[in-house]
């Protein structure tokens, strides 16, 4: 099945700082998303982006999927980013409906 | 509702004993889907749902696991003598039509499952 690799596992940051979160994966896809999961569990969606690039706010995210990677930019974080942010996939010529997440990468942001 | 509400929160059982875990989607969302995450993972599919059929249920483990939709809104997920293995958080999913493509996919807090 396709692989979906996360990088890096964990970061840890200061309020304000600005960081980059990479997610690459192993075959073409048709659909690639990326959650947050708060401390309390709940995956909310942040970005369907198969390609090209979207900004919502402090928020962007990059996927070329010729090259088979997605970037996820924080910028100006703050304490309410922490948690896990994972990327997931479906693969093209698949099922439309099955997402195949990464391990994720824990973020701690302190104030 | 709101949003994808899941109930129990928190269950904690004794292996061999049975387990139901129910989902109510978001109101007018046709699909659903379920969802396993154990710790340090990301969640991996189980089942899913258009309307009350399983269009696809590839990722359900075993044969001791089975989830219904009878009615094309609630799911229950049924788990049958349950291993410690089975320990994880279940996460319950619909988005408005078939297919994430497109379409914004809301999870529910999950339902965390511990088998003692």
């Amino acid at each position: 099945g396709i692989q979906v690799e996360q990088s890096p596992p964990d970061l840890i940051l200061q309020e304000g700082a600005n960081s980059t979160l990479r997610c690459n994966f192993s075959d073409s896809v048709n659909n690639l998303q990326w959650f947050h999961q708060n401390p309390w569990g709940q995956l909310i969606n942040l970005f369907y982006i198969p390609s090209g690039t979207k900004q919502n706010g402090r928020l962007s995210a990059t996927t070329v999927a010729t090259e088979r990677y997605s970037l996820l930019y924080i910028s100006s974080s703050q304490t309410t980013d922490s948690g896990v942010y994972f990327c997931a996939v479906e693969l093209s010529g698949g099922s439309n409906y099955k997402l195949t997440f990464g391990k994720g990468t824990l973020l701690t942001v302190n104030p | 509702g709101a949003g994808v509400s899941q109930t129990p929160s928190n269950k904690v059982t004794e292996k061999g004993k049975y387990v139901e875990l129910r989902c109510d989607p978001i109101s007018g969302h046709t699909a659903l889907y379920w969802y396993r995450q154990s710790l340090g993972q990301g969640p991996e599919f189980l089942i899913y749902f258009q309307g009350t059929g399983a269009a696809d249920d590839s990722g359900l483990p075993n044969d001791r696991f089975f989830a219904v939709r009878p009615e094309g809104s609630v799911s229950t997920l049924k788990i049958q003598r349950t291993e410690r293995g089975d320990s994880a958080v279940y996460l319950c999913a619909s988005s408005l039509n078939g297919g994430h493509s497109g379409n914004t996919i809301y999870f529910g807090e999950g339902s965390w499952l511990t088998v003692v």
